[in-house]
């Protein structure tokens, strides 16, 4: 049975600085990994889409990395910004038609 | 930009009556998923559905639950007999592809149930 842990479960920091989410998960056998945010009583908002065949993926100041085989994601965020706080989420789809969430990371960041 | 929409946004109901959940996916999107959140814990599968019938369903997805795609563009869920647990907020996605998908979700549906 896929599981999906993130960590930290909580993060501050102060504005500016680069930070890494991490994202592991149980079962190495999966198609793709995606990375959504959060805002508070909202809907989730893809990030980024990371198939199982692709080491990085890259949208503005995101970077998510994939290593199937240790079962590891990392979200990397450069010069983090107030309007970043959010809780972050990563999903893995197994091809079992449903995709599995992790625990998400709350993310604040101090201006 | 297409996004899945989803009504309504906040519905209130005493424990024991039907509840319907809609959702709209994006057009050409072929495969539709129910996921719920309660407060402060992660978030949960309930459903997915493709070409017209339900693909996998978690153990949370009981008799209790149905979904439908009653016409070309909504996809409903129902609880028949809502209970105080079922207090959560419901989330309807949908993506153009299954394996290789990207997942798309709505704003959500906050069920309280009194």
């Amino acid at each position: 049975k896929q599981e999906v842990t993130q960590i930290p479960a909580a993060l501050s920091v102060p504005e500016g600085e680069n930070l890494v989410l991490n994202c592991s998960f149980t079962d190495s056998a999966i198609y793709n990994l995606q990375w959504f945010r959060q805002d508070p009583g909202k809907g989730l908002t893809s990030l980024l889409l990371i198939q199982s065949s692709q080491r990085e993926q890259t949208s503005g100041r995101l970077n998510a990395s994939l290593d199937k085989s240790s079962g590891r994601s990392t979200l990397y965020i450069a010069a983090s910004q107030p309007g970043d706080s959010a809780t972050y989420l990563c999903a893995v789809y197994s091809g079992t038609y449903k995709y599995i969430f992790g625990t998400g990371t709350r993310l604040k960041v101090l201006a | 930009e297409p996004e899945v929409t989803q009504t309504p946004s906040h519905q209130v109901t005493q424990m024991g009556q039907e509840v319907i959940l809609r959702c709209v996916p994006i057009s050409n999107h072929l495969y539709f998923y129910w996921y719920r959140q309660i407060l402060g814990q992660k978030v949960e599968f309930l459903v997915s559905f493709y070409n017209n019938e339900i693909s996998e369903k978690s153990e949370i997805f009981d008799d209790q639950f149905s979904v439908e795609r009653p016409d070309g563009s909504n996809f409903t869920l129902k609880i028949r007999s809502t209970k105080l647990e079922d207090s959560a907020m419901y989330f309807c996605a949908s993506s153009r592809y299954g394996n290789a998908g990207e997942l798309f979700f709505g704003e959500g549906s906050r069920l309280t149930v009194l």
